[in-house]
């Protein structure tokens, strides 16, 4: 069965300490991994998608890298405003439009000033 | 970039009553949109599918007659939830990708709308 499972479910961080977010799936042929932000009440906003196993993608104090069986998400410095909670995201195995996507339960970041 | 408005951002309503949400894209048109329902603190779920000038597909477990969806033109797809109980109660979101835009371009998300069933 296709999964996506994220940790930790709630970080706290205070200014300027970096740390990683985990994305672990269970995916046959994976057609892409993507990272979403979502801020309280909103809908997700899309900061990254990966697509091999290496490869790495940055803005500003996030960076993403994909393993066979995870990613990560690196977050360098944060400040208060990179506070959200981070969605982690695969289309389907089986096929079919790219936009049915599974969502993990994400990872909710707080960063202290 | 890419902008999906919805609306209402929060509508409450009284229980057997019907809601419709709206979802359109503002500069670009979409051949097919998605709805997402998220119950607190867990995942984004795939309701249904929708496809312009076709029947929307389903997710299984989601009551087609119970949630309608519309896709009448390129821009615009809505949800209707129709005799709406307490334990509809969520926040619903669409997705859409302009149409000849590639995968890895992400998909853009509306901003939600909570529903509050009273």
């Amino acid at each position: 069965e296709d999964q996506v499972t994220q940790s930790p479910e709630a970080l706290r961080l205070q200014e300027g300490e970096s740390s990683s977010l985990n994305c672990s799936y269970t995916v046959s042929g994976l057609r892409g991994l993507f990272w979403y932000r979502q801020d309280p009440g909103k809908g997700p906003e899309f900061l990254f998608t990966l697509y091999s196993a290496g490869e790495e993608k940055e803005k500003e104090r996030l960076k993403a890298t994909l393993t066979k069986k995870e990613s990560f998400l690196h977050i360098t410095a944060p400040k208060p405003e990179d506070s959200a909670t981070y969605l982690c995201a695969v289309p389907p195995g089986h096929g079919g439009s790219q936009g049915n996507l599974i969502f993990g339960k994400g990872t909710k970041l707080s960063v202290k000033p | 970039g890419a902008v999906v408005s919805q609306h209402p951002s929060r509508v409450i309503c009284k229980s057997g009553t019907s809601v419709k949400i709206e979802c359109r894209s503002l500069d670009f048109q979409a051949t097919t949109m998605f709805w997402y329902r998220q119950f607190p603190k867990q995942s984004l779920m795939l309701m249904a599918t929708s496809n312009e000038g076709s029947k929307a597909t389903y997710e299984q477990g989601v009551e087609k007659d119970k949630f309608l969806i519309n896709h009448a033109s390129l821009t615009l797809s809505t949800l209707t939830v129709t005799s709406a109980h307490p334990e509809d109660s969520s926040f619903y979101i669409c997705s859409a990708r302009p149409d000849g835009l590639a995968p890895q371009d992400g998909y853009t998300f509306g901003s939600g709308t909570r529903l509050t069933v009273v």
